[in-house]
């Protein structure tokens, strides 16, 4: 089975640092790694994905996030934050051996002080 | 620019009631998915359809419906709605189930009294 877990359910950062969002994951074959955003009074959208082509997935808004075997993590990081990434950030895990899940991990809700 | 449409943003329901929620998708993807989301749960996927007029289980079937008559449409029913079910629903859809990503609507929020 295939499980997400994100460490830590609010992460507070200054306008300018580093941001990090820790995600590890379960699985008992290759994954399909995502990571979604979900602003105030909207849905989620895609943030960035990986699917086995490169171990550094790059995102938009600045985004990217690191594959680690292992350590089975796909943590998110942003090298200086603003004051619009302040939202809800989900982790998500998809299987590849004809299951058909997605697994969203808990979130974080990241806030950035200006 | 791909677009997933809820029929409604908010809507308040009292106990008993059968509810309607509506998702539309204009990209043609063959997959819908509903969740609900629920602080500190994440989101958990109640039913899914691959198909016109086909639909899978998910996580937490329990007390709700789904219906796809049209590939473009996929509707949540609550027969009869409980105060647990107030919640966040977000309808998603997918070109492919595994490892595509998912495009979702803005969600609507339910609150049954």
């Amino acid at each position: 089975a295939q499980s997400v877990t994100q460490l830590g359910s609010h992460v507070s950062v200054s306008e300018g640092a580093l941001v990090l969002l820790r995600c590890n994951y379960s699985s008992s074959v290759p994954p399909y790694l995502f990571w979604y955003v979900q602003y105030p009074n909207q849905g989620l959208q895609l943030l960035l994905k990986y699917t086995s082509a490169a171990t550094l997935v790059k995102g938009i808004n600045g985004f990217e996030a690191e594959f680690k075997k292992s350590e089975t993590s796909f943590h998110l990081t942003k090298p200086s934050a603003h004051m619009s990434d302040a939202a809800e950030y989900f982790c998500a895990v998809g299987g590849n051996t004809g299951g058909f899940k997605t697994i969203f991990g808990a979130g974080t809700r990241l806030f950035v002080k200006a | 620019d791909v677009k997933v449409t809820q029929s409604s943003r908010y809507l308040v329901k009292r106990t008993g009631e059968k509810v309607f929620l509506e998702c539309v998708q204009d990209m043609d993807h063959e997959n819908m998915f509903w969740y609900r989301q629920d602080p500190g749960l994440g989101l958990r996927l109640i039913y899914f359809s691959y198909d016109v007029k086909m639909k899978e289980k998910g996580d937490i079937p329990e007390g709700y419906s789904v219906s796809r008559e049209k590939k473009e449409r996929f509707s949540l029913i609550l027969e009869s709605a409980s105060t647990n079910q107030t919640s966040m629903y977000l309808c998603a859809s997918s070109k492919h189930l595994e490892g595509h990503e998912q495009y979702f609507g803005p969600g609507t929020r339910l609150t049954v009294t």
